[in-house]
């Protein structure tokens, strides 16, 4: 299966503050990239699908300026949560899709805590 | 939104067969069943798929009801690093998104 890398693993940040989340494919393009949120004990939430060279399609409920998604390669796409507060603190996972589509791979995710 | 139902936990003998079942009674021709697994604190693990053959990897065996209402995910002989928590999902095989639903937590007991 396809190698999916995110950067950082865990983050910790000051209310207020932005922070960017990084979701490479290592070894295959990827044309399409979503991204998810996973709070304690529940299932993943998808938040945005996001294709290479377009806008990102976000989810009913999902704040598009406060979660920025950037695809801009067939190989990275990166979330930024913009003047994070404590309950965006999470779990967040992307996971990418290639040119088939069939089988979707998904990163390690990324622990963000807002303090 | 997710189009599947799963039992909210179960429990497996280390060595036994673990069943796990999942009702998608809503399921259309197009959509192909997928399973995946998330152990504690990481991203979810593709495990297999199908679209209404049985099918079978190194990691488990699919069981689909000829109806495909319903479908089941067979470990053969569950280890304790099979202790996860299972979900399977419905989607039509073309970049469309996954929505996850509870999924099932599995236990494999010692």
């Amino acid at each position: 299966g396809a190698v999916v890398s995110q950067h950082p693993s865990r983050v910790i940040c000051k209310s207020g503050t932005s922070v960017k989340i990084e979701c490479r494919s290592l070894d295959f393009q990827a044309t399409t990239m979503f991204w998810y949120r996973q709070f304690p004990k529940q299932s993943l939430m998808l938040m945005a699908t996001s294709n290479e060279g377009s806008k990102a399609t976000y989810e009913q409920g999902v704040e598009k300026d406060k979660f920025l998604i950037n695809h801009a390669s067939l190989t990275l796409s990166t979330l930024t949560v913009t003047s994070a507060h404590p309950e965006d603190s999470s779990f967040y996972i992307c996971s990418v899709a290639g040119y088939s589509g069939n089988t979707i791979y998904f990163g390690e995710g990324s622990w963000l805590t807002v303090v | 939104d997710a189009k599947t139902t799963q039992p909210p936990s179960m429990d497996c003998a280390e060595g036994r067969a673990a069943n796990l079942p999942c009702n998608h009674s809503t399921i259309s021709g197009n959509e192909y069943v997928y399973w995946y697994r998330q152990i504690h604190s990481q991203g979810p693990q593709y495990i297999i798929h199908g679209l209404k053959n049985n099918e079978t990897n190194e990691m488990a065996s699919l069981i689909i009801t000829e109806d495909r209402k319903s479908s089941t995910l067979i470990l053969p002989h569950a280890t304790l690093r099979d202790t996860a928590v299972y979900y399977c999902i419905v989607r039509e095989n073309t970049g469309n998104q996954f929505y996850f639903g509870t999924g099932t937590s599995l236990t494999v007991i010692p």
